[in-house]
């Protein structure tokens, strides 16, 4: 167990431009999350998959936000046309749990994240 | 929809006082109730969760929180600060077997511990 891991840690990137970030979970997890955290903020849900399946995306990811997981396995977050409101932390969690929305009482494992400039 | 209120977004204490981090949760229904603590440039961790069972929930290094239903709250304590548990800490909610989001985060509220 090596837990969630995240890359980059850290892209600055102009405005515009695309970014993309990748999280590995837990191998035997079968949920997958993706957070928002902004400084002075807790984290903020985007997006969760169980399995390959994206179940539930927040108001939060825009139409310049995708996030995949092709194999149920690794997960990734591209940004299209980044702007200046998109810099934050973008934070991945994981944990196993029974099919459905509903929290599944297993401890959720987050990673250390990928901190987003925009200039 | 299910919130957490974390009162107090900095709390300073000194080092072997007590700490006592608030939290009101709102919840149509029995929530899961949780505790993060995120370290400088970290990820989070999770301290303890409450999961209907006992009110009187222990975590890891001396941290323990009590589920109070007309309270509706989560406070989180230890009875003696270490200048190590100087971090971010969160509360979280997430509502019990309902469709929706994992978990829902406080604002968060930084500890300060001074020795």
């Amino acid at each position: 167990d090596t837990g969630v891991s995240q890359d980059p840690r850290h892209k600055i990137t102009k405005r515009g431009q695309n970014v993309t970030f990748r999280c590995d979970p837990i191998s035997e997890h079968n949920r997958l999350y993706w957070y928002r955290q902004t400084l002075g903020q807790g984290p903020e849900f985007l997006t969760y998959f169980q399995n390959e399946a994206q179940l539930e995306k927040s108001r939060l990811l825009s139409d310049r936000f995708s996030a995949e997981r092709p194999k149920g396995s690794f997960s990734t977050l591209e940004i299209q046309r980044t702007e200046q409101g998109d810099s934050a932390m973008y934070l991945c969690a994981s944990s196993s749990g029974l099919l459905g929305r509903g929290y599944s009482g297993n401890t959720i494992y987050f990673g250390e994240g990928s901190w987003l400039t925009v200039v | 929809a299910q919130s957490v209120t974390q009162l107090g977004s900095h709390v300073s204490v000194s080092e072997g006082a007590l700490v006592l981090l608030r939290c009101n949760y709102s919840s149509s229904v029995p929530p899961y109730l949780f505790w993060y603590v995120q370290y400088p440039n970290q990820g989070l961790q999770l301290l303890l969760k409450y999961t209907s069972a006992a009110t009187l929930v222990k975590g890891i290094n001396g941290f323990e929180a009590e589920f109070k239903k007309s309270e509706t709250s989560f406070h989180l304590t230890k009875p003696s600060a270490h200048m190590s548990d100087a971090a971010e800490y969160f509360c979280a909610v997430s509502p019990y077997n309902q469709a929706g989001t994992a978990l829902i985060f406080g604002k968060g509220t930084t500890l300060s511990v001074s020795s």
